[in-house]
């Protein structure tokens, strides 16, 4: 079995402020982790991926994550957040039954305040 | 060209119309995947293509039938659906089926059911 949790369904943060947004997950194997964006009346877009090689990955416009097996969590974060940033963002796991089916998280909202 | 392609982005229908959705990628991808996504949720898998074979089915009404003609190709044929069918709908491909496989969706096609 597999799944995602993610903290906060809303997040807001002031232009220029830490983003961070987090996500616990539960698999019964090493997992592939995801961060996607979807922006307002758009399909999902891949930010970042997971797959062991390092436990620091970085990702598109200026985001990372860092997965921490102790605490089975794989939060994303930008040191900096823009206007552009607000969106909803899913966190997703696959790896368990053998077969590409992403669990996706319930998704957090992003507002950036200006 | 790394983008999928979805078409109508919107469609309203009455419940006794019979409708399609059509999704085009050029990527090369073997595997395709149609997805709904209700408002303010997570998007959910329906059905998954692999090699232009069916391999996955999520226990989808048969309301909806899925077609993948041929390898960059898939459509979503909708028939006597209900209005809580009414979502965002979501096609995507990746290279394999695969737990390790990025998705790269399209932008969906808004449907609305009367």
């Amino acid at each position: 079995a597999q799944s995602v949790t993610q903290l906060g369904s809303h997040v807001s943060v002031s232009e220029g402020a830490l983003v961070l947004l987090r996500c616990n997950y539960s698999s019964s194997v090493p997992p592939y982790l995801f961060w996607y964006v979807q922006y307002p009346n758009q399909g999902l877009q891949l930010l970042l991926k997971y797959t062991s090689a390092a436990t620091l990955v970085k990702g598109i416009n200026g985001f990372e994550a860092e997965f921490k097996k102790s605490e089975t969590s794989f939060h994303l974060t930008k040191p900096s957040a823009h206007m552009s940033d607000a969106a909803e963002y899913f966190c997703a796991v696959s790896g368990a039954r053998g077969y590409q089916k992403v669990t996706f998280g319930t998704g957090t909202k992003l507002q950036v305040i200006p | 060209d790394t983008e999928v392609t979805q078409t109508p982005k919107h469609l309203v229908m009455g419940m006794t119309n019979k409708k399609s959705l059509k999704c085009e990628q050029h990527m090369g991808h073997r595997a395709m995947y149609w997805y709904k996504q209700k408002a303010k949720k997570p998007p959910e898998l329906m059905f998954v293509y692999s090699y232009e074979k069916l391999s996955i089915n999520e226990s989808v009404p048969s309301r909806f039938s899925p077609e993948c003609p041929n390898s960059s190709l898939l459509n979503l044929h909708l028939h006597a659906l209900q209005p809580e069918d009414s979502a965002l709908y979501l096609c995507a491909s990746s290279q394999e089926n695969l737990p390790s496989s990025v998705l790269t969706f399209g932008a969906g096609s808004r449907l609305t059911v009367l």
